[in-house]
């Protein structure tokens, strides 16, 4: 079984612009969640998804926004980019009401 | 404020050491804490521990809940490079809230 695919793997952008990141989650599994992790904040969540439906937020600015399609795959994107933006976003999949969370390997996104 | 926190931040050993990871938590609604090995990019999981689970253990990796104390031990006997890597703790608590991580860095 093909587990999470993220792309791109790398993504290199200047400020204010606008990114887009894609995640195939692993077959059979509807739940998306998409996390932000730096160096000194470790992994913070975004949002989640399940069936096209945004289930949670985390505390971050309407710049970052995402959405989920009829076969479970998923996009954030980003808009008008911050330096502080620069981080590895990480998407997960799993399976309906389980914890466990199967990560993707992530894409790292720098903003110059 | 940190509602999951992980001690020590970094941590050298020599290869053949004993390591104790460790992991507080403070949420409302306790249902699940994770452990997760990340080697390079990927999160892969290593344990879930809950209220009627509250001891694993794998090969040389052992995991213990304590619900009163709130928290949660990582144990790694016989370290190994391979072992090298941050290591995540994170709670169940709507949506998975994770700490910021402890790098373990094995030595030869």
């Amino acid at each position: 079984k093909a587990g999470v695919t993220q792309t791109p793997r790398y993504l290199i952008k200047t400020r204010g612009q606008q990114v887009t990141l894609s995640c195939s989650p692993i077959s059979g599994h509807r739940s998306v969640s998409w996390y932000q992790q730096t160096p000194g904040q470790g992994l913070q969540f975004l949002f989640e998804y399940f069936s096209e439906t945004q289930r949670n937020k985390g505390n971050f600015p309407g710049r970052f926004s995402g959405r989920q399609f009829s076969n479970s795959r998923s996009e954030m994107n980003v808009s008008t980019l911050e330096l502080g933006d620069s981080a590895l976003y990480l998407c997960a999949s799993s399976q309906p009401g389980r914890e466990k969370l199967f990560f993707g390997s992530g894409t790292q996104l720098s903003v110059l | 404020e940190d509602k999951v926190v992980q001690s020590p931040l970094s941590l050298v050993v020599h290869e053949g050491d004993t390591v104790t990871l460790n992991c507080s938590y403070e949420v409302t609604n306790f249902r699940s804490l994770l452990w997760y090995k990340q080697e390079k990019k990927a999160p892969t999981f290593l344990f879930m521990l809950t209220s009627s689970g509250i001891e694993k253990k794998s090969g040389r990796l052992s995991s213990i809940l304590d619900k009163k104390e709130l928290s949660s031990i990582l144990n790694i006997t016989a370290t190994q490079t391979g072992d090298s890597a941050i290591y995540l703790c994170a709670v169940e608590e709507v949506k998975l809230v994770f700490g910021k991580g402890t790098k373990l860095t094995v030595n030869p």
